[in-house]
């Protein structure tokens, strides 16, 4: 199995542009989650799916946020407009028992 | 509010000493813990873990040790060496089909040769 795979792996750009970000969870898996780290508040957890459907999206920062889980093999972190204290790096993890598998991250930088 | 704390943001330590990171935990519901490592760059991976029913579990040169009454964890590398050197994560995990990890904000552990 390839992992997880998320893409794109850097992501540079404007101010209230729009920015999508991927993830092809490990196939089986049913369980996904979405989380962002940065230097001031660590490794935090946005939104995660458990067989495709929402189950908490108390991490997500404001309406700006949105994630979909439209198949079991792909899942999209959105943020519209972007804003620069959005820089950070995005993970995207997969598990299907309490052992999460991480991607590589998406750096994102807003400028 | 912090259910994981990790206090120590950095540890340096010399090649074939232990290394010794810590975490404090404050929910009594958490009943798994899994120690990630993480070196830049990367996502984190999988390094150990250890069952609320357990106070020590091993596994070559990295052993963890649960003290439920002090809510405390710590992992212990011996011999530590340089390919250690990266971020460690505590992750604690509450129970029941909620597989929701919470992680504290990482040690990051510099292995000198």
């Amino acid at each position: 199995d390839a992992g997880v795979i998320q893409s794109p792996r850097h992501e540079v750009t404007e101010m209230g542009q729009e920015v999508t970000l991927r993830c092809k969870p490990i196939s089986g898996h049913d369980y996904l989650f979405w989380y962002r780290q940065t230097m001031m508040r660590g490794l935090e957890l946005l939104i995660y799916f458990n067989n495709n459907v929402p189950i908490d999206d108390s991490g997500m920062p404001e309406d700006r946020f949105s994630a979909k889980m439209p198949n079991a093999s792909f899942s999209t972190l959105k943020i519209q407009p972007s804003e620069p204290r959005d820089s950070a790096v995005y993970f995207c993890a997969s598990s299907s028992l309490k052992m999460q598998y991480f991607g590589p991250g998406t750096r994102l930088t807003v400028l | 509010d912090q259910q994981v704390k990790q206090n120590s943001p950095s540890l340096s330590v010399q090649e074939g000493r232990i290394s010794i990171l810590n975490c404090d935990y404050t929910n009594s519901m958490f009943d798994y813990f899994l120690w990630y490592k993480k070196y830049p760059a990367e996502g984190p991976t999988f390094l150990i873990s250890i069952s609320s029913i357990k106070d020590k579990n091993e596994d070559g040169r990295f052993t963890v040790f649960l003290n439920k009454s002090a809510k405390h964890l710590s992992l212990h590398i011996v011999p530590s060496q340089p390919g250690d050197s990266a971020v460690y994560f505590c992750s604690p995990h509450s129970g029941g089909s909620n597989y929701k990890l919470t992680f504290g904000k990482g040690t990051l552990l510099t292995v000198n040769p």
